[in-house]
């Protein structure tokens, strides 16, 4: 069956660095990757959606690659800050239905 | 950008009574609106796609007939519990596409925390 799995344990890292989150995916071939970003008692906010055939996409301080082969994308953010702190959803979806498929986030915790 | 109103954003509610979700496209146009469900620490679990004018399609373990889904207009999708149950009480989040968007990127609703007492 299809899986997506994140990194399962909260990442805590200081401010100032990179973060950065996995993302890996079995039995599925995803037309693009999406990644959001959803805070307590929120829904999730777009953040960067990347396609099959692109290898890294940037936004600001957001980068995210993805690697058809290994089945695995990377989100980071670097010179992270303590707004930055969330949870990070990637999603995968296919050119049919436009349905998205979750992963289970990646709780980030930035100190000051 | 486009925005998703969703309402309510909390109902505590008794067991057997029904209750109604709205959500709302507000600058946009969906024929398609998706209703995901989230329990604490875990993933958003799509529950149904909403199709505006025609039934919604339920994904598979989820009671038709206890989550009713309605998507009368381009900018209007209803999910009703009915009956509810302490088992459903949970996080419902609705999302969209833009109907003239080129990206499939969604638009989320803030969401409705559901208590069945």
């Amino acid at each position: 069956s299809q899986k997506i799995e994140q990194n399962s344990e909260a990442l805590n890292i200081q401010e100032g660095k990179t973060a950065t989150l996995t993302c890996n995916y079995t039995n599925y071939s995803p037309a693009y990757l999406q990644w959001y970003r959803q805070d307590p008692g929120r829904g999730p906010v777009f953040l960067l959606l990347i396609r099959e055939n692109e290898k890294e996409k940037r936004k600001e301080r957001l980068k995210v690659t993805f690697d058809t082969t290994l089945k695995q994308s990377l989100f980071h953010i670097t010179a992270s800050q303590p707004a930055d702190s969330a949870t990070y959803l990637c999603a995968l979806g296919t050119n049919q239905g436009g349905k998205l498929i979750f992963g289970q986030g990646t709780e980030l915790s930035v100190k000051p | 950008g486009a925005v998703v109103s969703q309402h309510p954003s909390r109902v505590i509610c008794k067991s057997g009574t029904s209750v109604k979700i709205e959500c709302r496209s507000l600058d946009f146009q969906a024929t398609t609106m998706f209703w995901y469900r989230q329990f604490p620490k875990q993933s958003l679990m799509l529950m149904a796609t909403s199709n505006e004018g025609s039934k919604a399609t339920y994904e598979q373990g989820v009671e038709k007939d206890k989550f009713l889904i309605n998507h009368a207009s381009l900018t209007l999708s209803t999910l009703t519990v009915t009956s509810a149950h302490p088992e459903d009480s949970s996080f419902y989040i609705c999302s969209a596409r833009d109907l003239g968007a080129t990206n499939e990127k969604l638009f989320f609703g803030s969401g409705t925390q559901l208590s069945v007492l």
